[in-house]
Order: C-alpha cells, then structure tokens, then sequence
C-alpha cells in the first residue's frame, strides 16, 4: 500500500471555478503535511504547509483531518496558471524522510 | 530560491558507464536528499544526508552511492548505468523555517538522465 495516495485526474475546469484535491495517507504517525505544485519539466515548489486548524494562502485553503488520515486543498477562482500537478507530501520527521503522492493534474481552460 | 544547483541539467549515458550526479547549495542546509521521479511512481527517495558524511538509504537505493565530503555538495553516482535508472533526478534541501514547527523541502532544478 502506497504511504500516500491521490487521484491522479486530470480535472479539468473553467476558469473561475472551484476545485478540491483529496490525499490520503496510511501512517497515522505522519507529522507534517505540505502541498506542492509542480509544472511541466520543472521542479516541484511549495505551496503551502498543511496545519492541524487548517490555513488559508489567498485563494488556496489546506486542510487536515487526522481522525480520516486525509489532507484537502480548495482552490477557489481558478486561473488558467494554477495549471498544474499538485502534489500531496507528509512527513514523518522521523529520518526526516518524506513521502509524496503521485500528484493530481489541474487544467483550467478559458 | 533556495539557492540550489544541480549539474549536469541534461545527460545521456550508455548503459556500464559510470555517472555522477552533484547537488549545491549556498546556504548550509544539513538536511539534503536525492530523488527520482518516473511516471506513475511521484517522487522516491534514493538517499538522503543529515551532515557531512553521514547518509543513509532511501526506498529505491540500489544501484546507487552517494557522498558529501562538505555541507554545500551532496553527489549522487550510478557505478554502473543501466536503463532502468532513466529518470529525473531531483536534489532537495530541508529547512527549519515552517510554522507550527514544519520542516519544508526546496528542491533543484532536476537534471534529466538518459541510459541507453
């Protein structure tokens, strides 16, 4: 079983629109959460943390459930550059190692 | 900008052949990793170091060595190529500059290996 799981998409909305990933992990010991972004033949980046009250970056929220082991990010008013593949990593900090899902494929068409 | 290099960008290599792979970063990180990232797999760990000379292995650490003889560089090296290690290879630091006591990865820029 994958320590880290997302549905691979592609998801495929309007501009404008708003759109929720899902991830889940199998580690209940997994102590930090973070989403990434990552464009085509380029690095993957942050873009944000995931706290356990949940946090919000402009028109992106994460949130974290640790009772149903899953984190979500809502991106509302979608713009065509949020194209891209979100990636969902979490951190065990132990060995300091990092698991990442296979990401999710956002195409926002005008 | 994490300050994170990786060279060679772009390499294509025959199968036996020796290649090594060099990280650098600018701003005396102790955490750094290597990964690769192949379709349908996301990223996977291959090594990570935690300070000079001190690394250990990762989920897919076979056919693989690393080193770090100083803070800045971490280098990756295949022995021996095979076509199986055509990837991208992305190097990573970690910080300690998160809130709520995170830990982030900043990633290089991937170097595109090819084994023919």
């Amino acid at each position: 079983r994958k320590e880290v799981e997302q549905d691979p998409g592609p998801f495929n909305v309007p501009e404008g629109a708003t759109v929720a990933f899902n991830c889940t992990y199998s580690n209940s010991a997994s102590q930090s959460f973070f989403w990434y972004r990552q464009d085509c033949r380029k690095e993957p980046k942050l873009l944000m943390s995931v706290y356990s009250s949940g946090n919000e970056d402009g028109r992106f929220t994460a949130q974290l459930n640790r009772a149903s082991q899953y984190i979500s990010l809502l991106i509302r008013d979608s713009k065509l550059s949020d194209s891209a593949t979100y990636l969902c990593v979490v951190s065990f900090n132990t060995g300091n190692q990092f698991y990442f899902g296979t990401g999710t494929s956002l195409t926002v068409i005008p | 900008d994490a300050g994170i290099t990786q060279s060679p960008r772009h390499k294509v290599t025959e199968t036996g052949t020796p290649v090594t792979l060099r990280c650098h970063q600018t701003e005396n990180h102790r955490y750094m990793y290597w990964y690769r990232q192949d379709p349908g797999h996301g990223l996977r760990l291959i090594h990570y170091s935690y300070g000079v000379k001190d690394t250990d292995k990762g989920e897919v650490s076979d056919g693989y060595s690393v080193s770090r003889s100083k803070t800045e560089d971490f280098l990756l090296t295949l022995e021996s190529a095979t076509s199986s290690q055509t990837s991208v290879y992305f190097c990573a630091i970690e910080t300690g500059l998160g809130g709520g006591g995170t830990n982030e990865q900043f990633f290089g820029p991937g170097t595109r290996l090819t084994v023919l």
